[in-house]
């Protein structure tokens, strides 16, 4: 199984600051990785897919990169709306799909 | 637009099966470009994968859960199903359904089903 780990646990960023966070996967998963975004109450929604293509819908702040073992989701200028949760997600060796821990981003 | 529902008793008592249906409308459960899948997420805590199946029935599940985990698909109701035998308090979460591609795509909102006595 492979193991994702995000860092840091939680962020903390003004509005209109970058933000970036990280994922590690335990062995190369290639490009085969997503990023979703969870507010409270609600279910993840994707924002980024094989590491860097943004979803349908997706503002142009949120941006994927890396491959194999490191990944990086970089929000160029934090929105109110951009306070959340954000998970990786590994869909390179299955099963099982592995999440990371995931990063929460808070107001600083 | 698509839009997935989950549905199910939202308590079950600890040993006895969890069983949720997941209804899939604004688009066909028979697509050849997907599987539908569950996902899990105690209170508080990260998201788990449990399973996903094919409209064809080609299904695989979590290694961690597999023993007690069953899933299918009805096409012609647009729907699929998970149950989990031999439930404890630590399968207490919130459950979702999605669509997978790989990745999840598209989410329900999630139901909630505590496991206790």
């Amino acid at each position: 199984e492979i193991v994702m780990t995000q860092s840091p646990a939680t962020l903390s960023v003004s509005p209109g600051e970058r933000a970036t966070l990280s994922c590690r996967a335990s062995q190369s998963v290639s490009s085969n990785l997503a990023w979703y975004q969870q507010k409270p109450g609600q279910a993840p929604r994707l924002l980024i897919y094989h590491a860097s293509t943004r979803a349908t819908g997706i503002p142009a702040r949120f941006s994927g990169s890396g491959s194999g073992t490191e990944f990086t989701l970089t929000i160029s200028s934090l929105q109110s709306e951009d306070f959340a949760v954000y998970y990786c997600q590994q869909y390179n060796n299955w099963p099982p799909f592995t999440f990371g821990p995931g990063t929460k981003v808070d107001i600083k | 637009q698509l839009q997935l529902q989950e549905s199910g008793p939202g308590l079950v008592k600890p040993s006895e099966t969890l069983s949720l249906t997941c209804t899939v409308s604004g688009g066909s459960i028979s697509s050849s470009s997907y599987y539908w899948g569950w996902i899990r997420q105690p209170p508080g805590k990260g998201l788990e994968w449990i399973a996903n199946i094919y409209y064809g029935g080609r299904a695989y599940s979590n290694p961690s859960l597999k023993s007690r985990v069953t899933i299918s698909v009805d096409t012609s109701k647009n729907q699929f199903s998970l149950k989990l035998s031999s439930v404890t308090a630590a399968d207490t979460a919130v459950y979702y359904c999605a669509r997978q591609g790989y990745y999840f795509d598209s989410w329900g909102q999630g139901t909630l089903v505590t496991v206790s006595s």
